[in-house]
């Protein structure tokens, strides 16, 4: 079954605590994306990746990274954390012929 | 500036009564628009791709159609279990990797 797994689906953390949003895909597809959804503000990308070891800034990357070492993975890594990456995260993969991105579950992160 | 806009932002129908959405944009070069349902809790799920102005694409009780600045998505006698929210998604510009999102339109659907 074509799945986009994210890890941990809920995450409740303090400020300047670093952490790990872990997104896995078994479609073998190329492109991967970190969006963030915000009431009101709809899905805004963070972060995306064309392939291995090649990523890109979103619209709104300030405080977050990405790495893509394997075709699989696209971690997104929050050094610091601050109340204002309180959001819903969705990790979303596609591949080349620009068909539309299948979607994780969502991780829904709480900076206190 | 690359923008997507979605109206409403919420509908409420009963059921059996058929209405639309709207999604307005404003990228240069589009290379696709794409609708998304999603329902609470999970992430988007994808619906249709449409390419280029006077395209219509159907499933079940849903047509999307697209002109040069706007989509719509026809729904027709809908049923309780079309109830979510409905997301417009764009590609294009001079960066195809980058894809821009409407806010939604939360659909409510009375039996």
């Amino acid at each position: 079954e074509a799945q986009v797994t994210q890890n941990p689906r809920y995450l409740i953390t303090v400020t300047g605590k670093k952490l790990t949003v872990t997104c896995s895909q078994n479609m073998n597809h190329e492109y991967m994306s970190w969006y963030r959804q915000d009431p009101g503000l709809g899905l805004r990308q963070i972060y995306y990746s064309m392939n291995v070891e090649v990523t890109d800034k979103g619209d709104v990357p300030e405080g977050y990274k990405v790495s893509r070492k394997e075709k699989r993975n696209f971690p997104l890594i929050l050094e610091s954390p601050s109340p204002n990456q309180t959001s819903l995260y969705f990790c979303a993969t596609r591949d080349r012929l620009n068909y539309g991105y299948t979607f994780g579950s969502g991780t829904r992160l709480t900076v206190v | 500036e690359d923008q997507v806009t979605q109206s409403p932002e919420a509908l409420r129908l009963q059921e059996g009564e058929s209405s639309s959405l709207n999604c307005s944009y404003t990228v240069s070069g589009l290379r696709g628009l794409f609708w998304y349902r999603q329902d609470p809790g999970k992430g988007p799920e994808f619906l249709f791709t449409l390419y280029s102005a006077g395209e219509e694409k159907e499933k079940e009780r849903l047509k999307a159609t697209l002109t040069k600045k706007e989509s719509f998505l026809h729904i027709t006698a809908p049923k309780p279990e079309d109830s979510a929210t409905y997301l417009c998604a764009v590609q294009g510009g001079y960066n195809f990797n980058k894809f821009y999102f409407g806010s939604g339109t939360k659909l409510n659907v009375k039996p």
